[in-house]
């Protein structure tokens, strides 16, 4: 079966630190794969999204970055942290060549800027 | 501009009573809709999902209609159990290669016992 492992759960960082925060998933091939941020009180809104190693497309202009350097492996970046990135960060994964499938998520990143 | 709208922030019903969790949306193109559960601190769980070929999906207690005339969707819990306490997430696609999902902002749903 396929599992999604997203890390770390919770993070502290303080304005001007750098960001990785990744995610794999196991038990499938080729998947696309999905950053989400849930704000304070908003719903999902979709960061980036990839359906192939090293293929990135950015949905809002903002300081992060992602990258795919492995088929199964999704990590997303930033330089310098803002306070306005913090939030709950959830990966998720849906197969990619079967139509319409449901996306599927790890467990989330909550990221605390200080 | 809100593509997918959960005009009811929250919800409360009484342990065996039905719960009505209601979705509406702006893009003719969408052609899937999903509802996702999300418990706090956690990743949201797929729940049900419908195509546009269709107007209704039933699995256990849980059904999602579809109303597309409308551009409206439900999902009915039936019976609801105090579990079901979380908040629901709609999401809809339209058909392309990338297969993103709208998701609407959500609806917190309160089960009394």
């Amino acid at each position: 079966s396929q599992t999604i492992h997203q890390w770390p759960a919770t993070l502290v960082q303080p304005v001007g630190s750098p960001l990785s925060l990744e995610c794999t998933v196991e038990g499938t091939s080729n998947p696309n794969l999905y950053w989400y941020r849930q704000a304070a009180g908003r719903g999902l809104q979709l960061l980036f999204y990839s359906v192939g190693i090293g293929q990135i497309s950015s949905e809002v202009p903002q300081n992060l970055s992602a990258s795919r350097p492995q088929d199964r492996q999704f990590i997303l970046s930033s330089k310098k942290l803002l306070l306005s990135d913090s939030g709950f960060y959830l990966c998720a994964w849906r197969q990619g060549t079967f139509g319409n499938q449901p996306q599927h998520f790890g467990d989330g990143t909550r990221l605390s800027i200080l | 501009d809100q593509q997918v709208k959960q005009n009811s922030p929250s919800l409360s019903v009484q342990e065996g009573r039905i719960s009505i969790l209601n979705c509406d949306y702006t893009n003719s193109m969408f052609d899937y809709f999903l509802w996702y559960k999300k418990y706090p601190a956690e990743g949201p769980t797929f729940l049900i999902s419908i195509s546009s070929i269709k107007d209704k999906n039933e699995d256990g207690r849980f059904t999602v209609f579809l109303n597309k005339s409308a551009k409206h969707l439900s999902l009915h819990i039936v019976p609801s159990q105090p579990g079901d306490s979380a908040v629901y997430f709609c999401a809809a696609s339209a058909a392309s290669g990338t297969y993103k999902y709208i998701f609407g902002t959500g609806t917190r749903l309160k089960v009394l016992a």
